[in-house]
């Protein structure tokens, strides 16, 4: 079983729809969460960090952790053509020996106008 | 401020041979990770360096090594290329200290073809 696991869509909606991504992970360890996008050829850009459980807003994105589940999401409200890309969720545990991320494999998400 | 700059974007080997990738992280930066990227395992940790010693290892065989500058410049070396080893290589890195996360920035990889 991964430590982290991810819905890998292709997940197709309508231009202004709310979309929903969302991780499940099994290490208790994990203290920092991040949400990437990362568009196609290009490296993974950071979108959202988090280090506590509830919900962390910017703009059109909100990133929310539930610890005790230990479940994350990421709501991307009014969708745009340009939000098209794979999203990535990434988690981390610091333990004094560098940072590492672990990540799921990414959700494929197309906004179609 | 210039981002995490990766050379070559591209690069096509045979199989046996060996490679060596190329990282510059942003101005400021002493820790550099490597990634790499397939379609079937996603992203997946290969190593950690700060001031020039790796404190932090992935699952990957000892064909994968790297090493880091004294101007925190890293660069991983794959040797015995296997065609398994195709994928996209993404250096990342990050400020000083550990739990530094906000600022963990990625380069635009470079695409490693094994054929």
């Amino acid at each position: 079983q991964k430590e982290v696991e991810q819905d890998p869509g292709p997940l197709s909606v309508p231009e202004g729809a709310i979309v929903s991504l969302n991780c499940t992970y099994s290490n208790s360890a994990f203290q920092y969460f991040m949400w990437y996008r990362q568009y196609s050829r290009k490296g993974p850009e950071l979108l959202m960090y988090t280090y506590s459980s509830g919900n962390k807003e910017d703009g059109r994105f909100t990133a929310q952790v539930d610890k005790s589940s230990k479940y994350i999401s990421l709501f991307i409200r009014d969708s745009q053509p340009s939000d098209s890309a794979t999203y990535l969720c990434a988690m981390a545990a610091i333990t004094g020996g560098g940072n590492k991320l672990t990540f799921g494999t990414g959700t494929q998400l197309k906004v179609e106008l | 401020k210039a981002g995490v700059t990766q050379t070559p974007r591209y690069l096509i080997k045979t199989r046996g041979q060996q490679v060596t990738l190329s990282c510059s992280p942003i101005s400021g930066h002493r820790s550099v990770s490597w990634y790499q990227q397939t379609p079937g395992q996603g992203l997946q940790f290969l190593f950690e360096y700060f001031s020039e010693t790796q404190r932090n290892k992935g699952n990957f065989p000892g064909r994968f090594s790297g090493r880091q500058f004294s101007n925190s410049r890293s660069e991983m070396n794959v040797s015995t290329l296997e065609l398994g080893d195709s994928a996209l290589y993404l250096c990342a890195s990050s400020p000083i200290g550990t739990g530094n996360l906000n600022g963990y920035t990625f380069g635009s990889g470079t695409r490693l073809t094994v054929v």
